[in-house]
């Protein structure tokens, strides 16, 4: 089945520890995207990426960090910097470059508890 | 900078009574909306898009949504409810300038029996 993949479905961390959270896709798609989900508050971008090895910020990118060495892969880490990092973390990808009218698959979910 | 405005944050409606949720966005360029459904601890899922052409959208599970370029709203809708239709849902529109997607606060649904 063709898709995108977050691993954990769950995650818990202690305060002042780094994570990291995957996010993978078999779609071929050039573009990936990570958003954060609070209630009430819609999906804000941290950050996204056109092609590989190249990745911009999006209006939340404070407290996080993400690499792109493949196209199939955009994992997200959240650093001990985020002060807030409690939240479910949603990954998306999207078809072609320059595709801004392609639709945007999700994956799953990662829902981060940091205790 | 473009936004999104989803004015209900819940509505509840009785099943087989009909529904809209409201969507305005602004923008002074052409456009890409989207509406999104999202069940309770899962990703989102597209119910459907305007990109351009006919301003009504059908989409699946029989919603549908029409572009108003006038009042910039895009505005879902569908004729009669089911339980299953119970969940948040998104609008969000494409910016062919950052290659960005803007959402909107979302509007929770619940169907009641």
């Amino acid at each position: 089945d063709g898709g995108i993949t977050q691993s954990p479905k769950y995650l818990f961390r202690k305060e002042g520890q780094n994570v990291t959270l995957s996010c993978e896709q078999n779609l071929n798609h050039d573009a990936m995207y990570w958003y954060r989900q609070d209630p009430g508050q819609g999906l804000r971008l941290i950050y996204y990426s056109q092609i590989v090895n190249d990745f911009q910020k999006g209006d939340i990118a404070e407290g996080y960090s993400v690499s792109r060495e493949k196209k199939e892969s955009f994992p997200l880490t959240v650093t001990s910097a985020q002060k807030n990092p409690t939240a479910f973390y949603l990954c998306a990808s999207r078809a072609r470059l320059a595709g801004v009218g392609d639709t945007q698959y999700f994956g799953p979910g990662t829902r981060l508890t940091v205790l | 900078a473009q936004s999104v405005t989803q004015l209900d944050s819940q509505v509840p409606v009785f099943e087989e009574a009909p529904v809209e949720l409201r969507c305005n966005y602004s923008s002074s360029v052409s456009v890409y909306l989207f509406w999104y459904v999202q069940y309770p601890n899962q990703g989102l899922q597209l119910l459907l898009k305007y990109l351009s052409g006919s301003t009504l959208v059908k989409g699946i599970n029989g919603f549908e949504a029409e572009f108003n370029k006038s009042q910039t709203s895009f505005h879902l809708r569908k004729p009669s409810v089911h339980i299953s239709d119970t969940a948040e849902y998104f609008c969000a529109v494409g910016d062919s300038g950052t290659y960005k997607y803007i959402f909107g606060t979302g509007t929770r649904l619940k169907v009641l029996a």
